[in-house]
């Protein structure tokens, strides 16, 4: 079964740095892009970035460039989303999320086909 | 970078049909991906490529695509229907990124 665990919720101050996880099973880790994905409190999905952990090319949404970092070890088929610095407004569920194509006759076709649960992270003085 | 933009809130009788649409430039060149999100939970791939659905979401749910409009269909809303969805597609103005549609909330009275 194809699976994305996420590591379990933090509670954090302003200033302070942060490291969650998304520990992937069920599938060749190295062969599919990982995506995350940001819902501040009784908002919509943000996306954030994707890595390819292959070869660890990354890629960001211009509004989080410079705000975190997006990591993997393929050693241990885990994809991580970081911060050296949290803001309040950091205050918000993460998810990390399979990337997959699809193929056909005429082309191909996307799709974040796997979720993680979810990582809450409160950032609050 | 560019937009998609959703309806805010639909709602739709038990048994009946609802359409709920997305709206952006990207959508004339890549396809639109839908995503259910019940309360509490995260989101779920419903349809992907225009109209393909992943193994085990019902038939009731079809996509389509017209110009800078893709919709995703509910024929016979169902109670757990009741939910938020979202669409995202590829940005049209930088390679390999994404962006969210803005959301529907759907109701089923």
């Amino acid at each position: 079964e194809v699976q994305l665990v996420q590591s379990g919720a933090e509670v954090k101050k302003p200033g302070e740095s942060l490291k969650i996880s998304c520990k992937a099973s069920g599938y060749r880790f190295t062969n599919y892009w990982i995506g995350w994905v940001r819902q501040m409190p009784g908002k919509g999905l943000e996306w954030v970035g994707l890595i390819y952990p292959g070869d660890s090319d990354t890629r960001y949404s211009p509004s989080f460039e410079g705000q975190v970092t997006i990591s993997a070890d393929a050693s241990v088929t885990a994809a991580y989303l970081e911060w050296r610095s949290l803001k309040a407004s950091d205050t918000a569920i993460y998810y990390c999320t399979r990337h997959n194509v699809y193929y056909h006759y005429t082309g191909s076709d996307d799709a974040y086909d796997v979720w993680g649960q979810g990582t809450l992270v409160t950032v609050s003085s | 970078s560019s937009e998609l933009t959703q309806d805010p809130a639909v709602s739709v009788a038990l048994g009946q049909t609802v359409r709920i649409r997305c709206q952006g430039d990207s959508l004339r060149s890549y396809n639109a991906s839908w995503y259910q999100q019940k309360a509490g939970q995260a989101p779920v791939l419903v349809i992907y490529g225009v109209n393909n659905r992943p193994s085990g979401i019902p038939v009731r749910f079809s996509g389509s695509s017209s110009g800078t409009t893709a919709s995703l269909t509910i024929s016979g809303a169902q109670a757990e229907d009741d939910a938020d969805y979202y669409c995202i597609s590829r940005d049209n103005s930088v390679k390999h990124l994404y962006v969210f549609g803005t959301g529907t909330k759907v109701s089923v009275l």
